[in-house]
């Protein structure tokens, strides 16, 4: 099955400053990347996502990138704002189920410092 | 259109006490989803819903958990007896195509607490 790895486990910048969050998965099948953020006491919420034909997707001040040789993909947040500050997941699809479920990533804690 | 709402909120309830949790997915999304987090760590897998069939229960870690979705609309996860270790949020997400295809919407989560 699929093995995701999340790095770092928390993560402190000043803000303005960039943020990359990187994530490694096990399974070459995999072809569908979002990056989930979760804020105090609220519900995970898709932010991006991207898909294995593309190398890199940017949405305002969040993009990701795709490295399907290297099993990874990373978000990249720029200009970064304290309500930046949540814990945010990667996950990739696990194909050893019959149709694929997400598998997560055990998540980073970033904290934009103003 | 109407999220994905989960009930209760939160729960504590004593080990060896039984637990429901409900979920409600979004309407006309076939794919449901139950995943727990225990503080700290990852969001993980433990089942997954076509309409009112089982398609993967692989991470439902023991016969105390009971889901079920009758009807395919609204899904119950049953604990029985609980656990400490059971302790954690339970969230419930659903979307439209299989999660190899699509994102999830989440619901806000069943904060659980075993004493």
């Amino acid at each position: 099955g699929e093995n995701v790895e999340q790095h770092p486990s928390t993560l402190s910048v000043q803000e303005g400053d960039s943020a990359v969050i990187k994530c490694t998965y096990s399974d070459s099948a995999s072809n569908y990347f979002p990056w989930y953020k979760q804020e105090l006491g609220k519900r995970p919420q898709l932010i991006i996502d991207i898909r294995s034909n593309v190398g890199e997707k940017k949405d305002q001040r969040i993009a990701v990138t795709l490295n399907k040789t290297a099993k990874h993909f990373s978000l990249h947040i720029t200009e970064t704002q304290p309500e930046d500050s949540a814990v945010y997941f990667c996950a990739a699809p696990d194909y050893g189920g019959s149709q694929g479920n997400l598998i997560f990533g055990k998540g980073t804690k970033l904290s934009v410092k103003p | 259109e109407a999220g994905v709402t989960q009930f209760p909120s939160h729960s504590v309830i004593e080990k060896g006490q039984t637990v429901t949790l409900r979920c409600d997915p979004i309407s006309g999304h076939d794919n449901l989803y139950w995943y727990r987090r225990v503080m700290g760590k990852e969001i993980k897998f433990l089942l997954h819903f076509v309409k009112e069939s089982k398609q993967d229960e692989s991470g439902m870690p023991n016969n105390r958990f009971l889901a079920e979705r009758t009807g395919g609309t609204y899904s119950t996860l049953k604990v029985q007896p609980a656990e400490l270790e059971d302790s954690g949020v339970y969230f419930c997400a659903s979307s439209q195509a299989s999660g190899g295809r699509d994102g999830y919407t989440f619901g806000s989560g069943t904060r659980l607490t075993v004493v």
